[in-house]
């Protein structure tokens, strides 16, 4: 496995603002990946983070409102633009540290969007 | 794509019975399919996963078992605590260069002391 931390760990923001959230991985990974989990909600995921490219974005979800950076193997970052209250979510970066599909969560970051 | 059904959503056992969460998936390309366990104000913790060229794997209390013809996969919990309340969400992927995983709407396990 591998430890993952994410910062800021809650927030409560204005809308029309914009917030960046980092994940930092204790080792380098092949894949990091950005899942929203909305109130009492399952996870969805955002986009891959890829190292030295453009994010992959699900369907759903554009760059404009979540540029995603991965400027090496060990650290990505989300940012939530031009929030509104529907952003409100909890924010997951996880990781593949092999081939094998296994991946593991950082702690979520929790947003509150007035 | 793949799509995840998981139930129930919610399920209350006693201290020490069983809990079986059973899961069933669409895409029969899917060969990879982990569990989570998310407590309250934490991340998805993975518990147990299982591939498709097995049909069943256990760890301490808890087993998953896996029927690829009727693409169904289902986590048994057995003795369980009161420790094991949690949310559990099931989840599949290909591996096929894009492991993405599509995840259940999670089932609410309680545990009664």
């Amino acid at each position: 496995s591998a430890v993952i931390s994410q910062k800021p760990s809650r927030d409560i923001c204005q809308r029309g603002t914009s917030l960046t959230i980092q994940c930092q991985v204790d080792s380098q990974v092949t894949m990091m990946f950005w899942y929203r989990q909305q109130p009492g909600q399952s996870l969805t995921l955002i986009a891959t983070a890829n190292q030295g490219s453009e994010a992959t974005y699900e369907s759903g979800f554009v760059i404009d409102k979540f540029p995603i950076s991965r400027p090496n193997l060990t650290f990505s970052t989300l940012t939530v633009s031009n929030m509104s209250p529907e952003d409100s979510s909890i924010y997951l970066c996880s990781v593949q540290t092999s081939g094998y599909n296994e991946q593991f969560f950082g702690p979520g970051t929790r947003l509150t969007v007035l | 794509g793949e799509n995840v059904e998981q139930h129930p959503s919610t399920l209350s056992v006693q201290e020490g019975d069983s809990a079986v969460i059973k899961c069933t998936y669409s895409d029969s390309a899917s060969n990879y399919f982990p569990w989570y366990k998310q407590e309250l104000g934490k991340g998805p913790q993975l518990i147990i996963d299982i591939r498709s060229n097995v049909g069943e794997k256990k760890d301490q209390r808890i087993a998953v078992t896996l029927n690829k013809t009727a693409k169904h996969f289902s986590l048994h919990i057995t003795e369980t605590q009161p420790e094991d309340s949690a949310v559990y969400f099931c989840a599949a992927s290909t591996n096929f260069g894009n492991e993405k995983l599509t995840f259940g709407t999670g089932t609410r396990l309680t545990i009664i002391p």
